[in-house]
């Protein structure tokens, strides 16, 4: 079945980065854009940015662009979000999704990994 | 401030008829499909409705979708107490380049 795994959140200091990682299965990931969508505490959904599925464009929101890089990896069918010059507001738990392409909605999602920003 | 605009609570009690608004402008739902998450607490959102009313394979047709000018909304009929979720619109904006969400409506099943 289609399956979409994140891991690599946790605690991490103002400032700092870290990396997220998604791990697909169960379908054809080159054929798929990836997003990353994110939820902070008692706050709605937010998009962070997507990858087309050859890899060649990416697009983000305006308050990640320059933060956030997304970049996958398609012999390990993983997509991965790098985060740096994290801020508090970017507590939240980070979801990634695939979409059949650029210009449609995710369609499937993972149940997201928890990244919080704190000194 | 999220760039469409849902209520922030909606409530029905089993087998009742509720309606959640998703409002938005010319930027986005006016010219771009609409979609439909439900979430569950501590699951991953869930895809109910795309391009605007078309329901994905093994949702059940109590839902139901629907999109006019710049505002969209879902139906929920036959409410159950497994409908109670939060959920959320989204649609393509092209002022931002970006894919936007409203703020989510929580409902509850009373």
């Amino acid at each position: 079945q289609v399956q979409l795994v994140e891991s690599g959140g946790g605690l991490v200091q103002p400032g700092r980065s870290l990396r997220l990682s998604c791990a697909a299965s169960g379908f054809t990931f080159s054929s798929y854009a990836m997003h990353w969508v994110r939820r902070g505490p008692g706050k709605g959904l937010e998009w962070v940015g997507f990858i087309s599925s050859d890899g060649t464009n990416t697009e983000y929101a305006d308050s990640m662009q320059g933060r956030f890089i997304i970049a996958r990896d398609s012999s390990t069918n993983t997509v991965f979000l790098q985060m740096s010059g994290l801020r508090p507001e970017d507590t939240a738990v980070y979801h990634c999704a695939r979409a059949p392409n650029t210009v449609e909605a995710p369609d499937v999602w993972g149940k997201g990994t928890t990244v919080t920003v704190s000194s | 401030q999220s760039a469409l605009t849902q209520p922030p609570s909606a409530s029905g009690t089993p087998g009742q008829r509720v309606t959640i608004s998703c409002s938005g402008s010319s930027s986005n739902i006016e010219n771009s499909y609409v979609y439909w998450y439900q979430q569950l607490p501590g699951a991953a959102p869930k895809l109910l409705m795309y391009l605007n009313s078309q329901r994905p394979s093994g949702v059940p047709d109590r839902f139901s979708g629907s999109k006019s000018s710049t505002s969209a909304s879902l139906a929920i009929s036959g409410l159950r107490s497994e409908d109670e979720a939060d959920y959320y619109c989204a649609a393509w904006d092209d002022s931002l380049s970006g894919w936007v969400f409203g703020g989510g409506t929580k409902l509850t099943v009373l």
